[in-house]
């Protein structure tokens, strides 16, 4: 399978502004994903990234380039309830793969 | 309200036993997926299928089975061959075809099986 490679872990503060990478394997791309989980719930998704460059959506923004095989999720003005993790998937030659995900932790 | 409904919402199997989690969707969506997620894993595709009376081997089918008789339902069975079934269970479903590379997933609010 493709390899999905993502931070466990990220703390941050209230307020401030976080980015989360993903690189990914180059062969069979065809999209970029990234996806939020509470604790216990459903992932959610946030972004959709095909073509190289930055989609912006609100507090959040998703980057991709191709050629290097990389993304990442920014996040500005941090809330407590950004607190999850956020999981990186990646669409290659079969069904969607996703990464260990990145557990983001906010605080005061 | 559309969406996906996963029950139960907590599970628990004896040994030796096959249990089924049911997954039903009404978003008319063609294709459903079953996931498992250990902690600090990723979610890994059990099966998932594509039309109704058709479906496909994830990365980790073995011990696990699915039917898919029905559009709106895709219940997956926890068998007694698998013998490390304790995991958060996730059904989602996507508009697209997996192998489009733009199938956003929907995803139920999960069920947690655990074993006794």
């Amino acid at each position: 399978g493709q390899n999905i490679d993502q931070p466990t872990e990220m703390t941050a503060t209230e307020g401030a502004i976080v980015q989360i990478n993903c690189t990914y394997q180059t062969s069979g791309f065809n999209g970029l994903f990234w996806y939020q989980q509470h604790a216990g719930e459903a992932p959610t998704f946030l972004s959709y990234n095909v073509l190289d460059g930055l989609e912006e959506k609100g507090r959040f923004s998703s980057f991709l380039s191709r050629s290097k095989g990389y993304s990442y999720l920014l996040l500005k003005e941090l809330q407590m309830k950004d607190s999850a993790s956020y999981l990186c998937a990646h669409s290659g030659y079969s069904t969607l793969t996703f990464g260990k995900g990145t557990m983001l932790l906010v605080s005061p | 309200d559309g969406g996906i409904t996963q029950s139960p919402k907590y599970l628990f199997r004896k040994e030796g036993q096959n249990v089924t989690l049911s997954c039903e969707q009404n978003l008319n969506h063609d294709a459903m997926y079953w996931y498992r997620q250990d902690p600090g894993q990723g979610l890994r595709l059990i099966y998932y299928s594509q039309i109704v009376n058709d479906f496909q081997k994830g990365d980790i089918a073995e011990g696990y089975s699915v039917s898919r008789e029905k559009k709106e339902s895709f219940p997956l069975t926890v068998t007694s061959a698998q013998k490390n079934p304790t995991a958060f269970y996730l059904c989602a479903s996507s508009i697209e075809s997996p192998r489009t590379g733009s199938e956003k997933l929907f995803f139920g609010s999960g069920t947690q099986l655990s074993v006794l």
